[in-house]
């Protein structure tokens, strides 16, 4: 079945870029999607891309999609205290299904 | 405001009881999904429901049940055959372009544990 990636954990220092990697194995995937988890609430879908993308920029964050090896990431440049979170990245697959990754937990420190 | 509604936040269930998590949306969303996330796991589907009336099985459906009598309603019940039931319950929604879905849009959760 499809699998999706991610490391566990990230620090930064504030003011820094923060880069967060994703790979996923099912090659027919059509989106794929960032999301944003704080302590004890939902996800909040900030960003996707379509997979015939390269990139996308929006505002603070780039992504950029590998789609040859299967590899997505997420770079958030001037990365502040607010933004540490759980990401997760996931995939959508046949059946307009979405994997998700185990989430990156990024920790911004002063 | 538009969104997705969870209740409770916090729920207590104690041995062989069934408990049932209330997931309302006013996007006028025609999919709706339950999903439960396991500290360091991502996200496993419960359950999902394109349409009113029709809904099919996630990954892990054994032990819970749903029923989408509404298009702005999803509730799921977790049965006293879920021998693990601890989790965070995330409810999503979307809406349909075609036959394609659009982004999933998340309510806040609901914490069950056992009593």
């Amino acid at each position: 079945g499809e699998d999706v990636e991610q490391s566990l954990f990230l620090s930064v220092r504030e003011g820094d870029s923060s880069v967060i990697n994703c790979t996923y194995t099912d090659s027919s995937s059509t989106y794929l999607y960032w999301y944003k988890q704080e302590p004890g609430a939902g996800l909040q879908l900030l960003t996707y891309i379509f997979s015939n993308m390269d990139m996308k920029q929006d505002q603070r964050l780039t992504v950029l999609l590998n789609k040859k090896d299967k590899h997505l990431s997420l770079r958030i440049a001037d990365t502040q205290t607010g933004d540490s979170a759980i990401y997760f990245c996931a995939e959508r697959g046949g059946g307009n299904k979405l994997t998700f990754g185990t989430g990156t937990q990024l920790k911004v420190e002063l | 405001d538009g969104g997705i509604t969870q209740s409770p936040k916090y729920l207590f269930r104690k041995e062989g009881q069934n408990v049932t998590l209330s997931c309302e949306q006013n996007l006028n969303h025609d999919a709706m999904y339950w999903y439960r996330q396991d500290p360091g796991q991502g996200l496993r589907l419960i359950y999902y429901s394109q349409i009113v009336n029709d809904f099919q099985k996630g990954d892990i459906a054994e032990g819970y049940s749903v029923s989408r009598e509404k298009k702005e309603s999803f509730p799921l019940t977790v049965t006293s055959a879920q021998k693990n039931p601890t989790a965070f319950y995330l409810c999503a929604s979307s809406s349909r372009t075609g036959s394609s879905n659009q982004p999933q849009h998340f309510g806040d959760g609901t914490r069950l544990s056992i009593l």
